[in-house]
C-alpha cells in the first residue's frame, strides 16, 4: 500500500521559514517525480514545486520561485520544501503527491497518490 | 506557462442530470489533460487521464474528450456522490502540471 506522510506544518510568521518534509513507502521511490500541491482555504489546487526521481531536475510556480527550495533524499524515501520568506498568501494545506503520468511501451500509467496534508498558516 | 481555464466556475444541476465541463487551455497541449474530483475535506482523486482514459476504478457515467487546447469533462447520469469540485490539469510540461480553477458542482 502506498503511503505519504507529510509533516512540519505549523504557524510562522511573514518572513519566516518552514521545512515540510513527505516520507513516502509503498513504492519505488526513487523511480518517480515528486510534488507538491497546495490548498489555500476556500480555494483550488495550486502546484507549487515538482522534482525528478534523481533529484537533478526541480521545478517552482512563479508564486515562490526563488523563496521556496523541493529536494529529496532517496536513501530515506522523503522529499522536503524548504520554504523561506513566507507570506500570507502563503497560507494553505500543502500536500504532497505522487501524480506521474509515466510511459511504458507507449502507454500511460497513471499514479494518483496524495498525502493527507499539513497546514502552513503565515500570520502575525 | 500554460494557463487551465475553466468553464463554469460554478454549476448546479439535478441527479441524473446530464453536465459537461469545459477546460481550455493556453496554448496546445496534445491529449495531455487530467480530470481529478474532489469533496471537502478530501484529497484529489483521478478520474480520467490522457484526455479521455477512465482512471481504474472510476465509474464510466464519468468520460473524456478533447486535445489540443478544448476538453470536456462529461458526467452522462449524475448520482448524489458527484456532486464535488473538479478540477483539469495539464501534463504536458509535465512534472510542472498546472491546474484549472476549478468547477463546483452542487445539488440543483
Amino acid at each position: 500500500e502506498v503511503q505519504l506522510l507529510e509533516s512540519g506544518g505549523g504557524l510562522v510568521q511573514p518572513g519566516g521559514s518552514l521545512r515540510l518534509s513527505c516520507v513516502a513507502s509503498g513504492f519505488t521511490f526513487s523511480s518517480y517525480p515528486m510534488t507538491w500541491v497546495r490548498q489555500a482555504p476556500g480555494k483550488g489546487l495550486e502546484w507549487v514545486s515538482a522534482i525528478s526521481g534523481t533529484g537533478a531536475g526541480t521545478y517552482y510556480a512563479g508564486s515562490v520561485k526563488g523563496r521556496f527550495t523541493i529536494s529529496r533524499d532517496n536513501s530515506k524515501n522523503t522529499v522536503f520544501l524548504q520554504m523561506n520568506n513566507l507570506r500570507a498568501e502563503d497560507t494553505a494545506v500543502y500536500y504532497c503527491a505522487n501524480t506521474a503520468m509515466m510511459t511504458f511501451g507507449g502507454v500511460i500509467v497513471p499514479s494518483d497518490y496524495w498525502g493527507q496534508g499539513t497546514l502552513v498558516t503565515v500570520s502575525s | 506557462d500554460i494557463q487551465m481555464t475553466q468553464s463554469p466556475s460554478s454549476l448546479s444541476a439535478y441527479v441524473g442530470d446530464r453536465v459537461m465541463i469545459s477546460c481550455r487551455a493556453s496554448q496546445s497541449i496534445g491529449i495531455y489533460l487530467n480530470w481529478y474530483q474532489q469533496k471537502p475535506g478530501k484529497v484529489p482523486k483521478l478520474l480520467i487521464y490522457g484526455a479521455s482514459n477512465l482512471q481504474s476504478g472510476v465509474p464510466s457515467r464519468f468520460s473524456g474528450s478533447g486535445s489540443g487546447t478544448d476538453f470536456t469533462l462529461t458526467i452522462s447520469s449524475l448520482q448524489p456522490e458527484d456532486f464535488a469540485t473538479y478540477y483539469c490539469q495539464q501534463s504536458y510540461t509535465t512534472p510542472q502540471n498546472t491546474f484549472g480553477q476549478g468547477t463546483k458542482l452542487e445539488i440543483k
